[in-house]
Parts: structure tokens; C-alpha cells; sequence
């Protein structure tokens, strides 16, 4: 089973931007949303948001999305500590019928 | 708002089978909107998906998976259940059950229970 492709970790300062990408191919993110999943140390992941702009109810709008052909971005503006978790991508690839998530980016706020 | 709640045994032996049951509430298992699903993470390791079933039986499985995997659903108990066969070490994780939510292609697991950890070990 194929996974989606993200960076291990990024890092960025208090107030800083930073990006994570997620890259897929043709039969999951080129023809399916991609989710996006935010993981606090010591608990269940939760979901961000989907469909690129789609926020989950109670997520702030520093957090966004983007999408292109076959890959997705998460972008997360005025970088706070507490934004400090492992994030995860995921679509459903609909040529094999399961779910490809991706192998996650440890977010640290130096 | 939906609550997932796993429940099962934190020790199952090598070989043996590993049993776990999601108890929905707050929400209806008949939903013809949603999947029902177990994703696991191996410690200090990403997220895997396992399988997911709908209200009605039908499955989508890990073809990883697939031969050791039965699951299940009680619509009468609001409860999906998870039995993975000849468990080895490698099988060693928290489970998680969660919702699969959306339709056509804005598909996402928007409702996650908080997770079992499930130790393989004599």
C-alpha cells in the first residue's frame, strides 16, 4: 500500500508561517480531497480541515489549505507553541479502494 | 456531537486474536452518510488505516490486512468491532475507531475516539 509523501518535521518561530506539504498521486489526491490532521503529543488525532479550505468547527483560520494536481498544502500562519503537534495528511485513493495517509511532520516551535 | 469509545483488552498474547469493540453514541450507527473505521499507530509511528464498515456490513479492508481482519457491526448495541487473527509484535498499537464522514470525493474522518492501546506480548 502506497503512502502520501510529507516532509519528517518543519519548524518555525512564535508569529512565523510555515508550510507542510503532502504529495499523492493520480488515483488519491489527484481525485480526492485531502484531509489534514493535527496530532497533540499523548492524543487522538483530530481533523484540521478538508477539501483545502473546509475547517473542522472550532479551528482557527491561521490554519489553511491548498491543493494542486496530485499534492496538498497545510499552511499555518502566526505560528503559536501551542500549535506545536504531529500533523498528518490523508485521501482515499479510489483505484485500490483504501485509505493512504501520510507519514506525518513533527511541528516545532523554536 | 459524536463520541467514539474503544473498548478491549490491553494484552493479547502472540498468535492469539485481538478484539475490540467502538461504541457509538451521540449519533446514529444507521447513518447512510458514514463509514465506520479502525486506524492504528505503532508506537512513534504514523497513522495506518485498517478497514471500514458500513451500517449495512459492507467493508473496505487493508489488503495488508485483509486475511487476519474480520470486522463487524451491532446496529442494536450502536457498536463496530474489530477482530484481528495470529497477532504478532508488529501488531502492537493504539487503535483508534473513528467516523468516516462525506460523500463522493470530500471524504474524512472527522470523529475519532481517543484510542486503545493494544500490547502483543507472552
Amino acid at each position: 500500500q502506497s503512502m502520501l509523501t510529507q516532509p519528517p518535521s518543519v519548524s518555525g518561530t512564535p508569529g512565523q508561517t510555515v508550510t507542510v506539504s503532502c504529495s499523492g498521486g493520480s488515483s488519491d489526491i489527484g481525485r480526492n480531497t485531502v484531509s489534514w490532521y493535527q496530532q497533540l503529543p499523548g492524543m487522538a488525532p483530530k481533523l484540521l480541515f478538508y477539501n483545502e479550505n473546509r475547517r473542522s468547527s472550532g479551528v482557527p483560520d491561521r490554519f489553511s489549505g491548498s491543493r494542486s494536481a496530485t499534492s496538498g498544502s497545510l499552511v499555518i500562519t502566526g505560528l503559536q507553541s501551542e500549535d506545536e503537534a504531529d500533523y498528518y495528511c490523508a485521501a482515499w485513493d479510489d483505484s485500490l479502494n483504501v485509505w493512504v495517509f501520510g507519514g506525518g511532520t513533527k511541528l516545532t516551535v523554536l | 456531537q459524536v463520541q467514539l469509545q474503544e473498548s478491549g483488552p490491553g494484552l493479547v498474547k502472540p498468535s492469539d486474536t485481538l478484539s475490540l469493540s467502538c461504541n457509538v453514541s451521540g449519533a446514529s450507527i444507521f447513518s447512510s452518510a458514514h463509514y465506520w473505521a479502525w486506524i492504528r499507530q505503532s508506537p512513534g509511528k504514523g497513522l495506518e488505516w485498517i478497514g471500514s464498515i458500513y451500517f449495512n456490513g459492507n467493508t473496505f479492508q487493508n489488503p495488508s490486512l485483509k486475511s487476519r481482519l474480520v470486522m463487524s457491526i451491532d446496529t442494536s448495541k450502536a457498536q463496530f468491532t474489530l477482530r484481528l487473527t495470529s497477532v504478532t509484535a508488529a501488531d502492537t498499537a493504539v487503535y483508534y475507531c473513528a467516523r468516516r464522514a462525506g460523500s463522493s470525493a470530500y471524504f474524512r474522518f472527522d470523529s475519532w475516539g481517543q484510542g486503545a492501546l493494544v500490547t502483543v506480548s507472552s
